[in-house]
């Protein structure tokens, strides 16, 4: 499979613990990117990376959140004293560049509910 | 603020016929424009994209037109097939930044 992969893809958890999700984007991309999905709305920028340099960073990105990626290769997204307005999808793309804009391609998710 | 609109929560058309999405963007700095497709429990996947030094692209049944004066961009699909059915994102970019900005979606049923 060479596709982007995300693990889990589901996660429950209590208010207040930490969790850390995990994207192995497709091999040969330099990008990744994460992104959140609540109910009725589309995907909303959080961080990207290129290698392992975090060049951007949301407003969205609260200091309980902090991605990682540490061989340029896959990364980590991890929400500390989660929170009930955390749960969403969480998503994770890769994209090759710069060759031109190239579009990005997703993961299935991380769906984290916090309970 | 919401610089991608999707005003239209969901379309039903029949199969065969014309499936018309809209998208109307406020950020005159974007320069590129993707519809992404998105199946429940799966991540959205890239369909078709524009520049804006064009004004339609095709690819198959899927086509994007794009109206940079008025903002806005439509994705037809013809002939609507049944597994066309999902929820259609509209997605833009400003220059060399790399997030994508997404409206709030379009779900198209196509039925029988």
């Amino acid at each position: 499979d060479t596709g982007v992969s995300q693990d889990p893809r589901h996660k429950i958890t209590k208010r207040g613990q930490n969790v850390t999700f995990r994207c192995d984007p497709i091999s040969e991309h330099n990008r990744l990117y994460w992104y959140r999905q609540t109910l009725g709305q589309g995907p909303e920028f959080l961080t990207y990376f290129q290698n392992e340099a975090q060049l951007e960073k949301s407003r969205l990105l609260s200091d309980r959140f902090s991605a990682e990626r540490p061989k340029g290769s896959f990364s980590t997204l991890e929400i500390q004293r989660t929170e009930q307005g955390d749960s969403a999808m969480y998503l994770c793309a890769s994209s090759l560049a710069p060759q031109g804009f190239i579009e990005a391609f997703f993961g299935q998710g991380t769906r984290l509910t916090v309970v | 603020d919401q610089q991608v609109k999707q005003n239209s929560p969901s379309l039903s058309v029949q199969e065969g016929r014309i499936s018309i999405l809209n998208c109307d963007y406020t950020n005159s700095m974007f320069d590129y424009f993707l519809w992404y497709k998105k199946y429940p429990a799966e991540g959205p996947t890239f369909l078709i994209s524009i520049s804006s030094i064009k004004d339609k692209n095709e690819d198959g049944r899927f086509t994007v037109f794009l109206n940079k004066s008025a903002k806005h961009l439509s994705l037809h699909i013809v002939p609507s097939q049944p597994g066309d059915s999902a929820v259609y994102f509209c997605a833009a970019s400003a220059g060399t930044a790399s997030k994508l900005t997404f409206g709030t979606g379009t779900r198209l049923q196509v039925t029988l």
